[in-house]
């Protein structure tokens, strides 16, 4: 598609059940980033994928954070055992791994926890 | 030293003023500087970037100053709308690592 895609747009989950969030990049970007964005805060790193290499990690926060790219396209975060600190809005951003290009974001997926 | 420290955090401008928002850094190895604008609701979308070769760079109302000895680049809105009011993100990349490292964030209010 144009843009990319997110999915769900809100989320209303109960704490301690699990939630899968996908991501629809750009055809042909490379990259694909998750960012965490609490009310009102910054963004914070969760992950990144490019091509077929082994993924950053470094910026979940707990074990109960994972995420895959299937096929060097769709991305899903899964997040296990949802607490109340987890709501928050999940961004996607996809890049052609070539500087200059800048991010695009999608519209983010607002995930509450009650 | 792979911060990028911007402030301020909010702004509130009045109507055809001038918004200014400054970011720092302390990598000398970054070399290209993006300011990204986000609405609510939305993702935050590439609004001007620019490279250390250049010290000014204008998209219409928009500008990124940019000061490599001081290592800090700003963004200016001149004439200031109620349709900027958003929050805005600056970022830096260094070099082969495309990967952004993002400031903090500030919300700009323009007063119509």
């Amino acid at each position: 598609g144009a843009g990319v895609s997110q999915s769900p747009s809100n989320k209303v989950t109960e704490k301690g059940k699990d939630v899968e969030l996908r991501c629809d990049p750009i055809s042909g970007h490379t990259a694909l980033y998750w960012y965490r964005q609490s009310l009102g805060q910054g963004l914070e790193f969760l992950i990144y994928f490019q091509g077929n290499s082994a993924p950053d990690k470094s910026g979940l926060p707990s074990d109960r954070f994972s995420a895959e790219r299937t096929g060097g396209s769709v991305s899903t975060l899964t997040i296990q055992r949802t607490q109340q600190e987890d709501s928050a809005v999940y961004l996607c951003a996809s890049s052609l791994r070539q500087q200059g290009n800048g991010y695009t974001f999608g519209s983010g997926t607002r995930l509450t926890v009650v | 030293q792979q911060q990028v420290k911007q402030s301020p955090q909010s702004l509130i401008v009045q109507k055809g003023g001038i918004s200014i928002i400054n970011c720092a850094y302390e990598n000398t190895a970054f070399d290209y500087f993006p300011w990204y604008q986000q609405f609510p609701g939305k993702g935050p979308a590439l609004l001007i970037a620019i490279r250390p070769d250049v010290s000014e760079k204008k998209e219409g109302r928009f500008t990124i100053s940019f000061n490599k000895s001081a290592k800090q680049f700003s963004l200016h809105i001149m004439d200031s709308q109620p349709g900027d009011s958003a929050t805005y993100f600056c970022a830096a990349s260094e070099g082969s690592n495309y990967q952004l490292i993002w400031g903090a964030g500030t919300k700009l209010i323009i007063k119509p």
